[in-house]
């Protein structure tokens, strides 16, 4: 299957600090990819749509200034949370692909 | 009524068991069926990918379709201590995004 990685695997940083997650389609490109969120034994959440070349798309509730999203090319998507907090932290996973998604890895986001 | 429904568990069978997961959906519209297995800690692992109504095969995994009832279903045969994870069921009409089940936590006992 396609392969899709995400940088950071595990970030900590204090908090009303802002940090960057990076996903990348190592074997295929990308127009669209979705950024989840998952706190401990619950579903994924999905955020947002990124979009090659134009703006996210947002989900319900998901604060489109607080999540910042960019997807400048095919095969990146970065997402950043900006003034991060505590209640921020959790893990975030990114997906990418065509009719069937393939996920990422996931990054542990810690917020002190 | 929510778009997708899963049980979510936890469902414990010895080693060797057929393993049977089960989600139900409200949306006629969906096309495309996903099962994925998620380990602790780490992102989803797509498992079986079918499209539209019917059954595919891979390995010890099975997975069924019927729009008619509006259920999909995976059968893990021969199951094994490592098949331990959370299923997660997931659906969509196409190049859109994907609406996830809550995911049912496996357990399999050796």
């Amino acid at each position: 299957g396609a392969v899709v990685s995400q940088h950071p695997s595990r970030v900590i940083c204090k908090s009303g600090t802002s940090v960057k997650i990076e996903c990348r389609s190592l074997d295929f490109q990308a127009t669209t990819m979705f950024w989840y969120r998952q706190f401990p034994k619950q579903s994924l959440m999905l955020m947002a749509t990124s979009n090659e070349g134009s703006k996210a798309t947002y989900e319900q509730g998901v604060e489109k200034d607080k999540f910042l999203i960019n997807h400048a090319s095919l095969t990146l998507s970065t997402l950043t949370v900006t003034s991060a907090h505590p209640e921020d932290s959790s893990f975030y996973i990114c997906s990418a692909g065509t009719y069937e998604q393939y996920f990422g890895p996931g990054t542990r986001l810690t917020v002190t | 009524q929510k778009e997708v429904e899963q049980d979510p568990g936890p469902l414990s069978v010895p080693e060797g068991a057929i393993v049977s997961l089960n989600c139900t959906y409200s949306n006629s519209a969906f096309q495309y069926f996903m099962w994925y297995r998620q380990y602790s800690r780490k992102g989803p692992e797509l498992l079986m990918y079918t499209y539209s109504s019917g059954n595919k095969e891979d390995g010890r995994f099975t997975a069924q379709v019927d729009k008619s009832s509006k259920y999909i279903s995976l059968f893990i045969r021969d199951s094994q201590p490592s098949d331990s994870a959370t299923y997660l069921c997931a659906m969509s009409q196409g190049n859109d995004k994907i609406i996830f089940g809550k995911g049912t936590r496996l357990h399999i006992l050796p």
